[in-house]
């Protein structure tokens, strides 16, 4: 278990529509990141945040957003969706933000488009 | 463009013997490297590092070479024990970035007791 935390674990909504996937990260880690990892595909990465503020920016598409929140839990908002966004999505955390933090990555959420 | 790439989608080894699984990347930015491991309906977990001013790193029974020159890493999975059937992520993070870590596409190890 590494002590991250994310729901739900499955999701299945249709095309058009928004989610709302949500990660609480380990205990004292201040940074959290988002990934997307679709069929036969790396973990691509989506965004990072630090401390409530946003740190760094992948490939993330302009209708998926996301935010930390004073708690420092993280939320990953999915809107239109599309059949292409069907993937795993995983969060991860770490302590901080300098370069060879170790990232500790939660269950993931399945997230199915139909 | 994939900056890290595993071209070998999978893998089997004897029990006892050597596992080698192997990472090309494209990006010569990249100061420092990463293994993860991934069991089925869980997330990744850190498995083994190295930075690039180093050639090797090991703990234990994984040991991780880098070969700059080529851009080219390995992890080394000796002796192989069929707890070790995962999915390893290679990655990489840019020198010039916070914290963005590139990950390869997996390679599947099955080892065969």
């Amino acid at each position: 278990d590494s002590g991250v935390t994310q729901t739900p674990k499955h999701l299945i909504t249709a095309t058009g529509q928004r989610v709302t996937l949500r990660c609480s990260p380990r205990s004292g880690d201040l940074s959290v990141y988002w990934y997307q990892q679709s069929l036969d595909q790396g973990l691509q990465f989506l965004i990072q945040y630090y401390n409530g503020e946003e740190r760094a920016k992948g490939n993330i598409l302009e209708r998926f957003s996301a935010q930390q929140f004073p708690d420092l839990h993280s939320e990953l908002n999915l809107s239109s969706l599309e059949l292409g966004d069907s993937a795993l999505y995983f969060c991860a955390s770490s302590l901080g933000t300098s370069g060879i933090a170790t990232q500790y990555f939660g269950p993931g959420t399945r997230l199915t488009v139909l | 463009d994939q900056q890290v790439k595993q071209n070998s989608p999978s893998l089997s080894v004897q029990e006892g013997r050597i596992s080698i699984l192997n990472c090309d990347y494209t990006n010569s930015m990249f100061d420092y490297f990463l293994w993860y491991k991934k069991y089925p309906a869980e997330g990744p977990t850190f498995l083994i590092s190295i930075s690039s001013i180093k050639d090797k790193n090991e703990d234990g029974r994984f040991t991780v070479f880098l070969n700059k020159s080529a851009k080219h890493l390995s992890l080394h999975i000796v002796p192989s024990q069929p707890g070790d059937s995962a999915v390893y992520f290679c990655a990489a993070k840019d020198s010039g970035g916070y914290q963005k870590v590139t990950f390869g596409t997996g390679t599947k190890l099955q080892v065969i007791p």
